[in-house]
């Protein structure tokens, strides 16, 4: 079965706290996974994805194929950080992207 | 570039009614994917046009069907309405890597059209 889960749906934590937003995959494939975000009021947007191995906004995500994770994180959490966060799978080709159910963080200053 | 635009911005519509909703993707991307977000829930994806052609398509039934222009736009068409189909409808654009696709290829999304049906 091809499902992308995301176990929390809140996560508030304290400026300068560190912050990580749990993913976890199913898929007999070779996935390729992504973060996306939506600011308030704001379209969906791509924040990373894996193959690109980057960090934006302080922001970053590793594979680890063995326990079928995509966790996010950011060492230090800013109040802009705010925002619904969904982690997604794209299957081979990428004719298919499958979201989960997403994480809504929640900064606090 | 207004980027991914959709119409109507909302829709009320009754049970068993027909819906379309219209879609024009980034300038220069040729590929348009559709997703229905219900409240509380992630996008779960409905299908993918390339080369006006449905080219993967999620699990819903046969009364959601969708159409490809040659110039890229999309329509998303749903047939006799349940309640059950209330939700957001988003539109993502991206360019494709030719047919055999590209997994990298990041998708750029439309505000969406909310439609509620009574």
């Amino acid at each position: 079965a091809q499902r992308v889960t995301q176990p929390e749906k809140l996560l508030s934590v304290f400026k300068g706290a560190p912050v990580e937003l749990k993913c976890n995959y199913s898929y007999s494939g070779s996935p390729e996974l992504f973060w996306y975000v939506q600011y308030s009021r704001q379209r969906l947007q791509l924040l990373l994805r894996h193959i690109s191995r980057e960090s934006i906004k302080g922001f970053t995500a590793d594979l680890n194929k063995g326990e079928t994770s995509f966790h996010l994180k950011k060492p230090f959490a800013q109040e802009e950080d705010s925002a619904m966060y969904y982690c997604a799978l794209s299957t081979t080709g990428g004719f298919k992207t499958i979201f989960g159910a997403g994480t809504r963080l929640f900064v606090k200053a | 570039d207004a980027g991914v635009t959709q119409s109507p911005t909302h829709l009320i519509k009754t049970r068993g009614q027909q819906v379309t909703l219209r879609c024009s993707p980034k300038s220069g991307h040729d590929t348009v994917s559709w997703y229905q977000q219900a409240l509380g829930q992630g996008p779960q994806f409905i299908f993918q046009y390339y080369e006006e052609e449905e080219r993967q398509r999620g699990n819903f039934p046969d009364r959601f069907s969708g159409h490809q222009f040659p110039n890229y736009s999309s329509e998303l068409n749903v047939n006799a309405l349940l309640l059950g189909d209330s939700a957001l409808y988003l539109c993502a654009s991206s360019l494709s890597s030719g047919r055999s696709g590209s997994a990298y290829n990041e998708q750029f999304f439309g505000p969406g059209t909310r439609l509620t049906v009574l």
